[in-house]
């Protein structure tokens, strides 16, 4: 069962970058059945959708979030990462990595339902 | 892009039904939507995959006690039988060409 797990540094000062890495476990992050995203929670708030990407590298972003993130996969580590610059106090959350479905058609690959969760890593913005 | 509306809260007694509901922005009504729930202090939890049709596809491990449906633009979540563990913030999600939204929660109280 592929399972997910979230590292880096739980501080960051303010514009400064955050820098997250999501671990695959029991299966291949270059499968074609999956996306791979990002999503945060800032405290006592709801979920918020960072950006998503495929194994060849695909991406696609929030637009509010658009100009500071940057997500990129390592497939020989079986990691994808994620990059979020400047970064302020209205930054700090919980981070979220997650396996969406993809499915393949007509020569074009979409992405589906968001089925799998990581545990989550707080991020604090702060001096 | 879509946008979903949720009930900021909710509440029912243990053993009893609960329906929550997320309501699609005009335009994308047909769209199919997933539920998850977030029990407190924990990652969320992927619950269900449901269609405009009312058809849904649930995730692994999730109990016979919660089901999906559709009626419009709206999209529901029924948890027969509450058990003190309901208790969580349920959010649903949707998305689009190149875009993911999620809806501001319900948190559901179990009396």
């Amino acid at each position: 069962q592929l399972q997910l797990q979230e590292s880096g540094p739980g501080l960051v000062k303010p514009s400064e970058t955050l820098s997250l890495t999501c671990t695959v476990s029991g299966g291949s992050i270059s499968s074609s059945s999956y996306y791979w995203g990002w999503i945060r929670q800032p405290p006592g708030k709801g979920l918020e959708w960072i950006g998503s990407i495929y194994y060849s590298g695909s991406t696609y972003y929030n637009p509010s979030l658009k100009s500071r993130v940057t997500i990129s996969v390592d497939t020989s580590k079986n990691q994808f990462s994620l990059k979020l610059s400047s970064v302020t106090a209205a930054d700090t959350a919980v981070y979220y990595c997650a396996r969406v479905d993809g499915y393949c058609s007509g020569g074009s690959c979409y992405d589906d339902v968001l089925s799998g969760w990581g545990q989550g890593t707080l991020v604090t913005v702060s001096s | 892009q879509p946008v979903l509306t949720q009930s900021s809260s909710a509440s029912a007694s243990l053993g009893s039904s609960v329906k929550l509901t997320c309501t699609l922005s005009s335009g994308h009504s047909s769209y199919i939507i997933a539920w998850h729930q977030q029990q407190p202090g924990k990652a969320p939890r992927y619950l269900m995959k449901l269609e405009g049709s009312g058809s849904y596809n649930k995730g692994s491990g999730v109990p016979d006690r919660f089901s999906g449906s559709s009626s419009g633009a709206d999209r529901y979540l029924t948890i027969s039988n509450l058990q003190s563990e309901d208790e969580a913030d349920y959010y649903c999600e949707t998305w689009d060409s190149n875009t993911r939204v999620f809806g501001g929660g319900t948190k559901l109280t179990v009396l």
